[in-house]
């Protein structure tokens, strides 16, 4: 029972590069999310799905695209990446009116 | 707009001492409430939640916490901390039509002295 997994766990990008983040669920969950954490700012929204083709934004979202081809994978892809999107990346997937599963993070470092 | 506080950054509490988390929201129909623990380089683990019904509810580890309406309160408690307890708390409100987007309050860090 794998749940949420992420990938990579860590990650070092330059100024301007480009990734993409993955996450997974094995739950058949509608609801995935990607949310960043900060010192002292919580998890913060970056954007959401509600089901495969359907995305929307969070409280977040400059500089962060996503997608939802599939009801088990929603990536997160950095643009240009900069030192301000420098965070812990956390994926989570939810089912309505059940609580949010949580996958272990990305922690990511732009130089 | 929705919101939450959790008021205190930083905790200390000696080992086998009672604790108290306070959690408070800004909500303006009836929220789904949870509490989540993070070990240092750790995801998050659900410690309980709060949908409907009884306003005291309990969860893994030992934690409850409990609803009041009257005070837009979802305060975490303890009887007696382990040194194990030590790890960020977060209180969560999830929007009741749906709980796919939560909003986070900005965490208490629990210390455990021996």
């Amino acid at each position: 029972n794998a749940g949420v997994t992420q990938t990579p766990k860590f990650q070092v990008l330059k100024t301007g590069q480009s990734m993409t983040l993955q996450c997974a669920q094995d739950m058949n969950h509608e609801y995935m999310s990607w949310y960043r954490q900060d010192p002292g700012m919580g998890l913060r929204l970056i954007h959401y799905s509600v089901g495969a083709g359907i995305t929307d934004q969070g409280e977040v979202p400059n500089g962060y695209n996503v997608s939802r081809s599939t009801t088990e994978d929603f990536p997160l892809r950095l643009l240009s990446a900069a030192p301000s999107q420098t965070s812990v990346y956390f994926c989570a997937s939810t089912q309505g009116g059940r609580p949010a599963f949580f996958g272990q993070g990305t922690r990511l470092t732009v130089v | 707009a929705q919101s939450v506080t959790q008021p205190d950054i930083h905790i200390t509490v000696s080992e086998g001492a009672s604790l108290e988390l306070r959690c408070n929201y800004s909500y303006g129909a009836t929220p789904y409430l949870f509490w989540y623990v993070q070990s240092p380089g750790q995801g998050l683990q659900l410690l309980l939640k709060y949908f409907s019904g009884d306003t005291l509810v309990q969860g893994i580890k030992g934690f409850e916490a409990e609803f009041k309406r009257s005070q837009s309160s979802f305060n975490l408690r303890k009887p007696s901390v382990h040194w194990s307890d030590a790890a960020e708390y977060f209180c969560a409100v999830g929007y009741s039509s749906g709980t796919y987007k939560y909003i986070f309050g900005t965490g208490t860090r629990l210390k455990v002295l021996a």
